[in-house]
């Protein structure tokens, strides 16, 4: 079993639809992160927790939000979801203690039509 | 601004070596990390560096100046399944809560 699991892997939806992308960990890692791969633009971060009391705002947190339920659970939501939300999904984590190295989840690819 | 700069794509032969270079402009420097991300896949950590020199790791080896902002990391001994993405990203800070991605060098390993 992956140490990052997310869910679902991959998604259809319609503008104005709430999605939920879950992601789940094994690792005991204090920090998680959201990213969105799009071609040509890499890896951009959309929100990070260090634990469950505290979010962050990424780069592109717009329309999106977080919720960090346990240590172990951090999922993103779109309230409503848009076209140009249509991307490729990673949730990470990191151990604080460590030189940075950051474990990713199988990635959520997500189509908003 | 902040500004990490790959080759969009490179194509090697099998056995050969490859080199992806990579120049970052950031404020703040803590680290250059590499990934692998094979298509469909997720990113897999390949190396850090935060000291200039050679860090070298079996068939793969990367190297830092800080001074010149430049990175690049070097595959030997490519094999088929070498073929993938390589992903640059910089650390401003003393942890990878900003890190930053370039958007990563395709290369295609052929037989």
């Amino acid at each position: 079993d992956a140490d990052v699991t997310q869910t679902p892997r991959n998604r259809i939806t319609k503008t104005g639809k709430r999605i939920m992308l879950e992601c789940s960990q094994t690792k005991g890692h204090d920090r998680m992160y959201w990213y969105r791969q799009d071609p040509g633009l890499g890896l951009q971060l959309i929100y990070y927790s260090f634990d469950v009391k505290d979010i962050n705002k990424g780069e592109i947190s717009d329309g999106y939000s977080v919720s960090r339920q346990a240590q172990a659970k951090f999922s993103l939501s779109l309230e409503s979801a848009i076209p140009n939300q249509t991307a490729l999904y990673f949730c990470a984590t990191r151990d604080s203690l460590n030189t940075g190295e950051l474990f990713f989840g199988e990635g959520s690819r997500l189509t908003v039509l | 601004g902040q500004n990490i700069d790959q080759p969009t794509e490179m194509t090697a032969t099998e056995g050969a070596i490859v080199q992806i270079n990579c120049t970052y402009q950031t404020s703040g420097f803590n680290g250059l990390f590499w990934y692998q991300q094979h298509a469909g896949e997720a990113p897999t950590f390949l190396s850090y560096n935060v000291l200039d020199g050679l860090e070298e790791k079996g068939r793969f080896s990367s190297f830092l100046s800080r001074s010149k902002g430049y990175s690049y990391l070097l595959l030997k001994e490519l094999q088929m399944k070498d073929s993938a993405s390589y992903l640059c990203a910089v650390t401003r800070s003393y942890n990878t809560d900003k890190l930053i991605f370039g958007t990563g060098t395709r290369l295609q390993v052929f037989p």
